[in-house]
Order: C-alpha cells, then sequence, then structure tokens
C-alpha cells in the first residue's frame, strides 16, 4: 500500500470549511484513497473514499487530482465536533489484499469557535 | 445497540499476569480485527480473522493469541503482561476483507490497557 503524508496539525474556524490535504504520490492505479477520523479517547470512525472521481457524502466530500498523487478531504461546515485526528489512507482492493488499514500520524484538526 | 463492543473498557493489572478483551460485533461482518494504539498515538494492525480464520498476523509476539469462537467475536488473550504491552486495543469489523470490494471498518470504543 502506498504511503502517504499530511501536515500534522490545522485549524479551523467554526462554520468555516475544513480542507485537509494529502499527498500520495506513489499511489498505483488499483489503490483506493480512504479518510478516517478519530475523536479523543474513541475508536476511528470511517468518513469517505474514493478511487479517481470526487466523492461527497453526508459527512465530508472527497476531492482526488487527476493525476491522483495527491486529494483533499473536505468539511463544508466544520463545528467542534469535528476536532479530531484525520487520517489519510491508501489501500488496494483485490483477492489478494486483507483488508488492513495502515495508520500513518494523521492531521490533527483544531476547530476554533 | 451498539454495532462493535469491547470489553472491558479499562484493565489495570500487574507485570506477569494474563487477561483477555473481549469483541463482539452485531453487524454480520466476516471480518475482525484488532489494532493497537501505543502511547504516542500510532495505530497499528495486529490480527484479522475472515470467517473465524486468521488472515493477518502482524509479527504480534506470541504471547498473544487470538480467538474467534463465531464470526460475531474475536477475543485476544495476552499472557506474561509486560510493562509495553500498555496501550488501548481497539477492536474492528468489516464486511469482507479482501475480496475486490470496497468496505469500511467500524471500530469499537477500545480498551485501556495498563500494565504496571
Amino acid at each position: 500500500d502506498a504511503k502517504t503524508t499530511q501536515p500534522p496539525s490545522m485549524d479551523c474556524a467554526e462554520g468555516r470549511a475544513a480542507n485537509l490535504p494529502c499527498n500520495h504520490s506513489t499511489i498505483s492505479g488499483n489503490e483506493y484513497v480512504y479518510w478516517y477520523r478519530q475523536i479523543h479517547s474513541q475508536g476511528p470512525q470511517y468518513i469517505i473514499h474514493g478511487l479517481k472521481n470526487n466523492e461527497t457524502n453526508e459527512m465530508a466530500s472527497l476531492i482526488i487530482t487527476e493525476d491522483r498523487k495527491s486529494s483533499t478531504l473536505i468539511l463544508p461546515h466544520a463545528t467542534l465536533r469535528d476536532t479530531a485526528v484525520y487520517y489519510c489512507i491508501v489501500r488496494g482492493h483485490g483477492s489478494g489484499n486483507t483488508g488492513k488499514l495502515i495508520f500513518g500520524q494523521g492531521t490533527t484538526l483544531q476547530v476554533k469557535p | 445497540d451498539t454495532a462493535v463492543s469491547q470489553t472491558p473498557k479499562y484493565l489495570v493489572t500487574q507485570m506477569g499476569n494474563d487477561k483477555s478483551i473481549k469483541c463482539e460485533q452485531n453487524l454480520g461482518h466476516d471480518t475482525m480485527y484488532w489494532y493497537k494504539q501505543d502511547s504516542k498515538k500510532f495505530l497499528k494492525i495486529m490480527f484479522s480473522y475472515n470467517n473465524k480464520e486468521l488472515i493477518i498476523n502482524e509479527t504480534v509476539p506470541n504471547r498473544f493469541s487470538p480467538k474467534s469462537p463465531d464470526k460475531a467475536h474475536l477475543n485476544l488473550h495476552i499472557n506474561s503482561l509486560e510493562l509495553g504491552d500498555s496501550a488501548v486495543y481497539f477492536c474492528a469489523s468489516s464486511p469482507r476483507g479482501g475480496l475486490p470490494v470496497s468496505n469500511e471498518q467500524f471500530f469499537g470504543p477500545g480498551t485501556r490497557l495498563t500494565v504496571l
């Protein structure tokens, strides 16, 4: 699975959009980009994933560049409850993939009032 | 109606003891996982079972023995506990682990193990 690089921390004002970047320059053609987050003292929570097209769900939007070497998770209207560590993970699908997630250091997002 | 539950939530014990952590999921998933999060907050996969069969064993010391009595349960038994075993242990489940479909993992609330 490809390695990802994220900034260690970011701040965002409550009510504003939070844009969290992730670099994955060694991503291969069959690897997906997943985003999870971990709110303090809780288990990680799935947010969204995508392959090459932009994706949106009730939690967030995922923008993947055309060359797929980077992506951005967008929380459109951040709230204080969105303060968490956000993990960008690249993993493949396919019969040889065991499903394990490899977590990096993630980005600590602090949403401020 | 918790999706993935773990017991106990906190576990404090002495070095050398043997302890177990239990995990149950009511989502009907085929695959379950154990992750360890150390004091530096790194989350690392330990084991995975798919339909009661071990499919991932990430070079964890053999003092750690997972057991899956059925596909809804994955327990973790730890023998001869050491100080370095202190961590938060998370259980997770997903619909399928290794098949060519995307799937998200659902995590439990974690068990904080402290070895004194």
